[in-house]
């Protein structure tokens, strides 16, 4: 079974403070596709990241980075110096090599107050 | 360069009443998806399609119905709209045979059953 679980439901912070997402997941392919979704308050997907199964480097990208982790089955985000603007609930995500359905976490609500 | 576009983006129902969320796309993507949204829930998979005239189940199908008559073209319909079927509502496509494992969602249609 295929299964993503993001086990923190709410998220508060305050400006400028470090912030981990956490995702773990559960397949038994060896071969499939982890993302991550920002959706801010007006509702559209913003597609942050993928990475596949084989390629465990993490990423960096500006303040977000990512540690994935095959052997915890983990995929975590964390935001560096948190902004306002990043206030929104974030989706974790699995696909299964070639198909084309996501099976998301329940997701988790960011809110950074200034 | 469009996309996948959803619409209507809102729309309220009375129980009973039938509607089709319309949506299309113009990658040539074989894959597309209908995924709901509620709250504390994250995504779920409604129907799916790998083709035109094909088309299968998700994980919450009862209550929709889904044709693949072009490629471009999915469209949900709700036969006898409910409350329980209020929710956001997200399209997706998807290009198996590009390779990329990029997934394109519409900008998602908020539908109310009252």
């Amino acid at each position: 079974a295929q299964k993503v679980t993001q086990a923190q439901t709410e998220i508060s912070v305050v400006e400028k403070e470090d912030v981990t997402l956490d995702c773990v997941y559960e397949t038994r392919d060896t071969t499939y596709y982890l993302f991550w979704y920002k959706q801010p308050p007006s509702g559209e997907l913003v597609f942050l990241i993928r990475r596949n199964s084989f390629d465990e480097q993490n990423e960096i990208s500006g303040r977000y980075s990512w540690n994935f982790q095959k052997s915890t089955s983990s995929f975590n985000f964390t935001i560096t110096a948190s902004q306002v603007v990043d206030s929104a609930v974030y989706f974790c995500a699995l696909k299964r090599g070639s198909q084309g359905n996501l099976i998301f976490g329940k997701g988790t609500k960011l809110s950074v107050k200034p | 360069n469009a996309g996948v576009t959803q619409t209507p983006k809102f729309q309220v129902l009375k129980t009973g009443q039938s509607m089709t969320l319309q949506c299309a796309q113009d990658m040539n993507h074989e894959y597309m998806s209908w995924y709901r949204q509620d709250p504390g829930m994250g995504l779920r998979l409604i129907h799916y399609s790998v083709g035109a005239g094909i088309t299968d189940q998700g994980e919450v199908p009862n209550g929709y119905n889904v044709s693949r008559s072009t490629t471009e073209d999915f469209p949900l319909r709700l036969l006898s709209a409910a409350p329980s079927q209020t929710s956001v509502y997200f399209c997706a496509s998807y290009d198996r045979q590009g390779g990329g494992n990029t997934i394109y969602f519409g900008e998602g249609s908020w539908l109310t059953v009252v």
